[in-house]
């Protein structure tokens, strides 16, 4: 199988950019993605890139992807309170996604 | 367009009883991914159904079962319930063809599953 690593915990503070890490140890995949889970929610799919691109920007989120050091980065601009939840970023394997552990982010006034 | 619909949200059982949990996709989706989250694993792959063919399952053992229908409605078994089972279920689902293995999958809210 394949790793996807993130780190767990991210504190920014309100109105700043965040970035969320993410690396990965294969690189056949298509597309890599990124999902939001809320409390007591499901995964919601935030956005995603296709693996010839090297950036792809989408309103306030910026996804930059490094094939050759497999390593994708989520950017949020201008952060806000309701960007608090775990971020996941999510692999494919096959037909199924292969997830990090989640990145945690705090986002305080 | 509705999202994905899982059923029952909510569900307390006990150690050796069996539990069968229902997942709706997206109009017009045909695969159904069924994933487990906890604390400790994170989310794991259990299995993914394309016209009613189970395609790929994951690492769990043969407690766990699914079917899915023709109309793309999916539903999966656990038997003989363990407390290691208390998870939220995730069901997703794509459009899905016979040869792409990689579109978006969109998530529902889960049916969270506690074992007493």
């Amino acid at each position: 199988g394949e790793d996807v690593e993130q780190s767990l915990f991210l504190s920014v503070r309100e109105g700043d950019s965040s970035v969320i890490n993410c690396t990965y140890t294969d690189s056949s995949s298509t597309y890599l993605y990124w999902y939001k889970q809320e409390p007591g929610a499901g995964l919601q799919l935030l956005t995603y890139i296709f693996s010839n691109m090297d950036m792809k920007q989408d309103q306030r989120l910026t996804v930059l992807l490094n094939k050759k050091d497999k390593h994708l980065s989520l950017r949020i601009a201008d952060t806000q309170t309701g960007d608090s939840a775990i971020y996941f970023c999510a692999v494919p394997l096959g037909y199924a996604l292969n997830f990090g552990k989640g990145t945690s982010l705090l986002v305080t006034p | 367009k509705a999202g994905v619909t899982q059923t029952p949200r909510y569900l307390i059982k006990t150690r050796g009883q069996q539990v069968t949990l229902s997942c709706s996709p997206i109009s017009g989706h045909r695969s159904v991914s069924w994933y487990q989250q906890t604390p400790g694993q994170g989310l794991q792959f259990l299995f993914e159904y394309f016209s009613e063919t189970q395609r790929n399952k994951g690492n769990f053992p043969g407690r766990f079962s699914g079917r899915q229908f023709s109309n793309s409605r999916s539903e999966m078994n656990v038997s003989t319930l363990e407390l290691g089972d208390s998870a939220l279920y995730l069901c997703a689902s794509s459009p899905g063809t016979v040869t792409d293995t990689n579109q978006p999958q969109h998530f529902g809210d889960g049916t969270r599953l506690s074992i007493l």
